[in-house]
């Protein structure tokens, strides 16, 4: 199967802050993106989707100006979460669509911890 | 709005013993069904899929049902290992032949094995 990479795994900021979260398809070409949000023991939740060169679609409720989105490339995809709250703490999985995959992969998630 | 639903949250089993994970979705109209498994800290893994032409499918050691009368989803483990232990969800797509897909996740089983 396909690989998918996000770094950092792990993140604990303080309130106020911005993170950047990043997301490679490592050996195939995603030209969209969709990353997603969990809570604790919650499903996981679409936010936003990316296509390639273009911005992103934001579900309802998820605030574009505070989740930004930059899907420069076909191999990268980054979301920064601007003045983080403590609300904003969650588990951000990115999801990479693969030309010529049927197959939708999964990154491993980045657990953020606002303080 | 449409969603996709479980009806246990979670399950218990005995190591050796099949395991039977059921899903409710709403959308009539999907046709396209998948489960994932999701372990502690990690991003979601495909199992297996389902399209609506079909009732049943087959992988190794999982099967999933598909009842579109009832709108029901199962998937079955057999023999199942501590391995096996995560939280599993259904996915719904409404449209295979869009490309890419944009799934709607279910609330998720939690399946602990006893060993």
């Amino acid at each position: 199967g396909a690989v998918v990479s996000q770094h950092p795994s792990r993140v604990i900021c303080k309130s106020g802050t911005s993170v950047k979260i990043e997301c490679r398809s490592l050996d195939f070409q995603a030209t969209t993106m969709f990353w997603y949000r969990q809570f604790p023991k919650q499903s996981l939740m679409l936010m936003a989707t990316s296509n390639e060169g273009s911005k992103a679609t934001y579900e309802q409720g998820v605030e574009k100006d505070k989740f930004l989105i930059n899907h420069a490339s076909l191999t990268l995809s980054t979301l920064t979460v601007t003045s983080a709250h403590p609300e904003d703490s969650s588990f951000y999985i990115c999801s990479p669509a693969a030309i010529p995959y049927n197959e939708q992969f999964f990154g491993p998630g980045t657990r953020l911890t606002v303080l | 709005g449409e969603s996709v639903g479980l009806h246990l949250p979670t399950l218990s089993v005995q190591e050796g013993d099949n395991s039977i994970i059921n899903c409710a979705y709403s959308n009539s109209a999907s046709d396209y069904f998948i489960w994932y498994k999701q372990e502690s800290g990690k991003g979601p893994q495909f199992i297996i899929d389902i399209r609506s032409n079909m009732d049943k499918r087959q992988g190794q050691r999982v099967t999933v049902l598909l009842n579109k009368t009832v709108k029901h989803l199962s998937l079955q483990i057999a023999a199942t290992q501590p391995g096996d232990s995560a939280v599993y969800f259904c996915a719904e797509n409404p449209s295979f032949s869009g490309g890419y897909q944009k799934v709607t996740f279910g609330t998720g089983t939690k399946l602990q094995v006893i060993p």
